[in-house]
């Protein structure tokens, strides 16, 4: 079975950081771009980034560039993100996606997705 | 950054009406578009990429369209599944970004 599982959200102050992580099985995780999202409570999606294969390729949002990186281990399947400076804005819903492949098609497998409180 | 502006915000329909949600893209986004489902509490799933290409597995009354740089997702006749909210993606620049979503509910 094709699976996202994220880990790592939590509370955490303003200022503060936290890495999160997103465990891939079920495909070939080496050869598709990756992707992070998240969503506000009671909003809605807001795209923070796209990591290809290889990692050749990083973009980021101009809200998290330079707070949030992004990167993937392919010898573990593993996609992460590492917050810094996190402000109360962030708090919200994170998940990662999967890029269909092709160019520019979508994300077509998410994960359930790891809460963020940001909170003092 | 290319701003997603998604029409009506939301709207209450009933089983069987056909229903229509537009996005409009500020720029020339080409076919970048996809839509996606939103159910309560649940991830995002793909409905439609490329602007018309339906999404394997995906019902065939789900469909897209475009005309310049106006997109519809149209479902030709809505189940009780489909209440939920929609949300298009332009896919075309480095800064990807959502419309703000189409909350579909009940009449």
């Amino acid at each position: 079975e094709v699976q996202l599982v994220e880990s790592g959200g939590g509370l955490v102050q303003p200022g503060g950081s936290l890495r999160l992580s997103c465990a891939a099985s079920g495909f070939s995780f080496s050869r598709y771009g990756m992707n992070w999202v998240r969503q506000a409570p009671g909003k809605g999606l807001d795209w923070l980034g796209y990591i290809s294969s290889s990692s050749s390729i990083i973009y980021y949002a101009d809200s998290v560039e330079g707070r949030f990186t992004i990167s993937r281990d392919d010898a573990k399947n593993s996609l992460s993100l590492q917050m810094n400076s996190l402000r109360d804005e962030d708090t919200a819903m994170y998940y990662c996606a999967r890029g269909k492949m092709g160019d520019g098609y979508g994300m077509d497998v998410w994960g359930q997705g790891t809460t963020v409180t940001v909170s003092s | 950054d290319i701003q997603m502006t998604q029409s009506p915000s939301s709207l209450s329909a009933s089983v069987g009406d056909r229903v229509t949600i537009t996005c409009r893209a500020s720029d020339d986004i080409s076919s970048y578009l996809s839509w996606y489902q939103q159910i309560p509490g649940k991830a995002p799933k793909l409905l439609i990429y490329a602007a018309a290409s339906l999404e394997s597995g995906v019902p065939s009354r789900f469909s897209g369209s475009a005309s310049g740089t106006d997109f519809t997702l149209t479902i030709s006749s809505l189940q009780p599944e489909d209440f939920a909210t929609y949300y298009c993606q332009q896919t075309y620049s480095t800064r990807e970004t959502f419309g703000q979503g189409t909350k579909v509910e009940i009449k």
